[in-house]
């Protein structure tokens, strides 16, 4: 089984400050592991993922995230944010066994 | 390109009543189909998925179904709504190393 805890449901920055969320999963398994984030009446979007290979992934509007495995974690950051940045974001999961396991997610607002 | 497609966007319905909403998949043959809900203040709740026609598996005792016709398409329903039905349905399907792919998402008020 997999579960996925994020730390923080609310998470407020000021505009060009450095965006840190922090996931940590626990897996019986090598995890498969995503960050999503979901605007305002809508779906989820895929930021990025990471699967094997390099444990520093580049996702999309400039986000990125570190796998630690000694850590059991999964931070996602980005350098400096974007009044656009503020959103929800889900990290998720998976163990192979077709389903995602999502943290409760965590609420971004973005300060002028 | 791979796209979902949810409908309807919004849905008032009264309590008791039937429901229907429904899921379609371009672009990709044999997907995993997932269906979400996400109440109020409560994340998302896997509710059915699907790694085939016909196959379907419940993660929530409920007053909800599913059902997946063809290939590349899915359906919730239920034949009675109740106000805790209430929520934002969230369609989606897997590509890859099992990420998933969302629709736009239906709201369903019951009143």
């Amino acid at each position: 089984a997999q579960s996925v805890t994020q730390l923080g449901s609310h998470v407020s920055v000021s505009e060009g400050a450095l965006v840190l969320l922090r996931c940590n999963y626990s897996s019986s398994v090598p995890p498969y592991l995503f960050w999503y984030v979901q605007y305002p009446n809508q779906g989820l979007q895929l930021l990025l993922k990471y699967t094997t290979g390099a444990t520093l992934v580049k996702g999309i509007n400039g986000f990125e995230a570190e796998f630690k495995k000694s850590e059991t974690s999964f931070h996602l950051t980005k350098p400096s944010a974007h009044m656009s940045d503020a959103a929800e974001y889900f990290c998720a999961v998976s163990g192979g066994d077709y389903k995602l396991s999502f943290g409760a997610g965590t609420t971004v607002t973005v300060r002028a | 390109s791979q796209t979902i497609h949810q409908w309807p966007a919004t849905l008032v319905q009264p309590v008791g009543s039937p429901l229907s909403l429904e899921c379609t998949v371009e672009g990709t043959s044999n997907p995993n189909l997932y269906w979400y809900r996400q109440a109020a203040g409560r994340g998302l709740q896997l509710l059915f998925y699907s790694i085939g026609i016909g196959q379907i598996s419940s993660e929530v005792p409920q007053n909800l179904s599913a059902s997946r016709p063809q290939d590349r398409q899915f359906i919730l329903s239920s034949k009675k709504l109740l106000l805790s039905d209430s929520g934002f349905y969230l369609c989606a399907f897997t590509r890859g190393y099992y990420e998933q792919y969302f629709g736009p998402g239906t709201r369903l008020t019951v009143t």
